[in-house]
């Protein structure tokens, strides 16, 4: 089955500096990147995804990176906020014959006013 | 809409005890999930359901049945609840095989002393 590594578990940036997260995966047949965002005591949302016929995708201050060759995917968010502090899951997923997502460990961010 | 939501919260169980939590999802959803959730450990889904009356099982089953009688509702169970089964459950939902966004649920605190 599908395996996804996290790195790195824990995070901190000072604020308005930029933080990187990065994901690996093991089955070259996954080709659907979710990024989930949970804040303290909530409930996980999805914040960006990517599907494996793009390399790169933006919204605002977050993007996301892809590169299939290599297995590994990365979330990228610029000027950094304090509401930007929260723990980001990596996951995984083919496209056919498998309806479930594989998550990373996650990685806690703390953004430093 | 609700959205999908958990009942209860909370729960403290004495081990050897035996409970039900439900998801009940509003959004006319085909695939339903529960995930349970430990400090380092990411995500692990535990079962699944890709329409009424189906499941399947996911990473970590043992210990849990699940079923899915109505298409809004996907209840977990615990027949004999251990010390280890001491978690944050975490229900979530996606509308079809080829809309892969997982809503997810507001959680359940489960205690076994």
């Amino acid at each position: 089955g599908e395996n996804v590594e996290q790195h790195p578990s824990t995070l901190s940036v000072q604020e308005g500096d930029s933080a990187v997260i990065k994901c690996t995966y093991s089955d070259s047949a996954s080709n659907y990147f979710p990024w989930y965002k949970q804040e303290l005591g909530k409930r996980p949302q999805l914040i960006i995804d990517i599907r494996s016929n793009v390399g790169e995708k933006k919204d605002q201050r977050i993007a996301v990176t892809l590169n299939k060759t290599a297995k590994h995917f990365s979330l990228h968010i610029t000027e950094t906020q304090p509401e930007d502090s929260a723990v980001y899951f990596c996951a995984a997923r083919p496209d056919f014959g498998n309806e479930k997502l594989t998550f990373g460990t996650g990685t806690r961010l703390t953004i430093i006013p | 809409n609700a959205g999908v939501t958990q009942t209860p919260k909370f729960r403290v169980l004495k081990t050897g005890q035996s409970m039900t939590l439900l998801c009940a999802q509003d959004m006319n959803h085909e695939y339903m999930y529960w995930y349970r959730q430990d400090p380092g450990m990411g995500l692990r889904l535990i079962h699944y359901s890709v329409g009424e009356g189906t499941t399947a099982k996911g990473e970590v089953p043992d210990g849990y049945n699940v079923s899915r009688l109505k298409k809004q509702n996907f209840l977990l169970g615990l027949e004999s609840a251990a010390p280890s089964q001491t978690s944050v459950y975490f229900c979530a939902s996606s509308l079809t095989r080829r809309i892969y966004e997982q809503y997810f649920g507001p959680g359940t605190r489960l205690t076994v002393t």
